[in-house]
């Protein structure tokens, strides 16, 4: 059963630094992984979708890398804003199955 | 751009009740989903749907669940007799091509009484 774990659960930043958000799953069997981003009491918005035969993806600010084989994936962000301020959740889709599986989240407020 | 819609955005109920969540997703799109989120907790998928059918369910998903597509835009989840651990946010997404990117709906919060 895929397990996903984001580290840290939390993080608080000053504005203008760049930042890593950090995933990692347990089965590497999967067709690709998903970036969102939620807002309190909101939806998901997809941020990047990242193709398992991909090492990154990239739009706008934010870089998305993944490494298959060894279970993880970074968000990096550059020169972060406070509307950036959001939780940000990674979900693999696991091969053979069409369901996103996803970790519980880094919460993430960039301070003016 | 084109967006998921859900309606309603709350839903409160009385535990037995049965409770139909309306979701609309975007027209080009084949292949949907619902998902839950209980305060506090990941998101868990419950069911996909694709040409008139489940195609895959979770554990979650049991004969009180069903989803429905009764026309070309709507898509539908009902609970039939609602329990107080049902309460949580539901999510309905969708996309072109299966194993791809999912696009989400802002979500109904149910809160069962």
């Amino acid at each position: 059963k895929q397990e996903v774990t984001q580290i840290p659960a939390a993080l608080s930043v000053p504005e203008g630094e760049n930042l890593v958000l950090n995933c990692s799953f347990t089965d590497s069997a999967i067709y690709n992984l998903q970036w969102f981003r939620q807002d309190p009491g909101k939806g998901l918005t997809s941020l990047l979708l990242i193709q398992s035969s991909q090492r990154e993806q990239t739009s706008g600010r934010l870089n998305a890398s993944l490494d298959k084989s060894s279970g993880r994936s970074t968000l990096y962000i550059a020169a972060s804003q406070p509307g950036d301020s959001a939780t940000y959740l990674c979900a693999p889709i696991q091969g053979g199955s069409e369901k996103l599986v996803f970790g519980k989240g880094t919460k993430l407020t960039v301070n003016p | 751009e084109p967006e998921v819609t859900q309606t309603p955005s709350h839903q409160v109920t009385q535990m037995g009740q049965e409770v139909i969540l309306r979701c609309v997703p975007i027209s080009n799109h084949l292949y949907f989903y619902w998902y839950r989120q209980i305060l506090g907790q990941k998101v868990e998928f419950l069911v996909s749907f694709y040409n008139n059918e489940i195609s895959e369910k979770s554990e979650i998903f049991d004969d009180q669940f069903s989803v429905e597509r009764p026309d070309g835009s709507n898509f539908t989840l009902k609970i039939r007799s609602t329990k107080l651990e049902d309460s949580a946010m539901y999510f309905c997404a969708g996309g072109k091509i299966i194993y791809n990117e999912q696009f989400f709906g802002p979500g109904t919060r149910l809160t069962v009484l």
